[in-house]
């Protein structure tokens, strides 16, 4: 089975701290997503990676970056935590092509 | 503009029968692919669906079956014979192949779904 791992499933955080979110991804995908998850917008693409050290900028970057430094690891970091970055994060994979993508159980953030 | 369309307020559908999911989708790519995925109250998103752009015939899996209608954009989901555990939140999704480098996967808003008994 495929397997995507999200570092932690709950964190809480200080305005102005630097956090990083983890993710780990197990079946050698070459795509790398992250989303944020808010109520009443659904799923909003943050970046994804199609490749090693490769990235593009999805609908809503402003306020995070990302890094893909092993093809299995995709770092969100966020550089200075905000309130309005409280929410839910969610990592997917998935090969290039049809496939679809697999995500990891979610990390829900707050930020105070 | 959105690309994937999800405007049902939350759906309510009564144990053992069918209920349809509406999602219309916004994209001038001729090769694409359509999703669903189901999210239960514990948050895991689970693959459901999937639907080819130039795919012959609607894709089924088990109960769930894709009433794709290319025409008019739209493709929605079917559930037959609705469980209790089919109450979640339903997200259609769309990837465009021809998009430039590589393709990103497009989320509508999502649609709630409550299963009577």
């Amino acid at each position: 089975d495929v397997k995507v791992t999200q570092s932690s499933r709950y964190l809480v955080k200080r305005t102005g701290e630097k956090v990083f979110l983890e993710c780990v991804q197990d079946m050698d995908h070459e795509n790398m997503f992250w989303y944020r998850q808010d109520p009443g917008l659904g799923l909003r693409l943050i970046y994804f990676s199609y490749d090693v050290k490769m990235k593009e900028k999805g609908d809503i970057p402003e306020g995070y970056s990302v890094s893909r430094e092993k093809k299995e690891r995709f770092s969100l970091i966020l550089e200075s935590a905000s309130t309005n970055q409280t929410s839910m994060y969610l990592c997917a994979s998935s090969l290039e092509g049809a496939g679809s993508a697999f995500f990891g159980q979610g990390t829900r953030l707050t930020v105070v | 503009a959105q690309k994937i369309t999800q405007t049902q307020p939350g759906m309510f559908v009564q144990e053992k029968e069918a209920v349809t999911l509406d999602c219309t989708y916004d994209t001038s790519d001729p090769s694409y692919g359509l999703f669903w995925y189901k999210q239960p109250s514990s948050g895991e998103m689970i693959f459901l669906i999937y639907q080819g752009s130039y795919d012959q015939q609607n894709a089924t899996e088990g109960r769930y079956s894709l009433n794709f209608q290319k025409a008019r954009k739209s493709a929605n989901l079917v559930i037959s014979a609705s469980q209790l555990g089919d109450s979640a939140m339903y997200f259609c999704a769309m990837r465009e192949f021809n998009t430039g480098a590589n393709s990103k996967l497009t989320f509508g808003k999502g649609i709630t779904l409550s299963v009577r008994p």
